[in-house]
């Protein structure tokens, strides 16, 4: 069975901080999709970012960038020079396919605390 | 472009009484997912909709949950009777179809549901 693995439960960081978040992953699949979501305080879950399978290549957005290494299953985000709108759970998810049918399986969440 | 919008925001029953709730997905979505998470846990899949058929019910707890999705566009969920582990934020999604189906699924706010 897929699983998703966010061992941070919660993280507290002052603002300008860089901070990690850590995601390791399971599957048999060789063809899988993952995907980080952001719960701000209001409580809708955003996309950030998907990566699929075959493409091992790092992501960067502004302040955000994401490594993902099929050699140790693990997708992680780094907030650089973090601020208190960063605030929020993140959520790691893992996208499974079975007869045109997909799930997402998700992570526990990383509760993620930047202070002023 | 609306989002995915779930009405109520916030339900607060008693033990043993029925609940609904209700998902608008992204207009053109053919693809209509349910989701839960129960306090402090992991959001979890309950099941998945392709226009009004269920594809996938597997994440459904037990037969007190129904979702039906009449016509293909809005989805609800009927608790019936409802029970204290319940309790917890209910997620609706939607995604695109066919060659899009590994794309992001779009979530909506949730409902927040507490069973007393």
């Amino acid at each position: 069975a897929q699983k998703v693995t966010q061992a941070q439960t919660e993280i507290s960081v002052v603002e300008k901080e860089d901070v990690t978040l850590d995601c390791v992953y399971e599957t048999r699949d060789t063809t899988y999709y993952l995907f980080w979501y952001k719960q701000p305080p209001s409580g809708e879950l955003v996309f950030l970012i998907r990566r699929n399978s075959f493409d091992e290549q790092n992501e960067i957005s502004g302040r955000y960038s994401w490594n993902f290494q099929k050699s140790t299953s693990s997708f992680n985000f780094t907030i650089t020079a973090s601020q208190v709108v960063d605030s929020a759970v993140y959520f790691c998810a893992l996208s499974e396919v079975i007869q045109g049918a997909q799930k997402l399986v998700f992570g526990q969440g990383t509760r993620l605390t930047i202070n002023p | 472009e609306a989002g995915v919008t779930q009405f109520p925001s916030h339900s607060v029953i008693e033990k043993g009484q029925t609940v609904t709730l209700r998902c608008d997905p992204i207009s053109g979505h053919d693809n209509l997912y349910w989701y839960r998470r129960v306090m402090g846990k992991e959001i979890k899949f309950l099941l998945h909709f392709v226009k009004e058929s269920k594809q996938d019910e597997s994440g459904m707890p037990n037969n007190r949950f129904l979702a039906e999705r009449t016509g293909g566009t809005y989805s609800t969920l009927k608790v019936q009777p409802a029970e204290l582990e319940d309790s917890g934020v209910y997620f609706c999604a939607s995604g695109g179809s066919g060659q899009f189906l590994y794309n992001e699924q779009f979530f909506g706010p949730g409902t927040r549901l507490t069973v007393l």
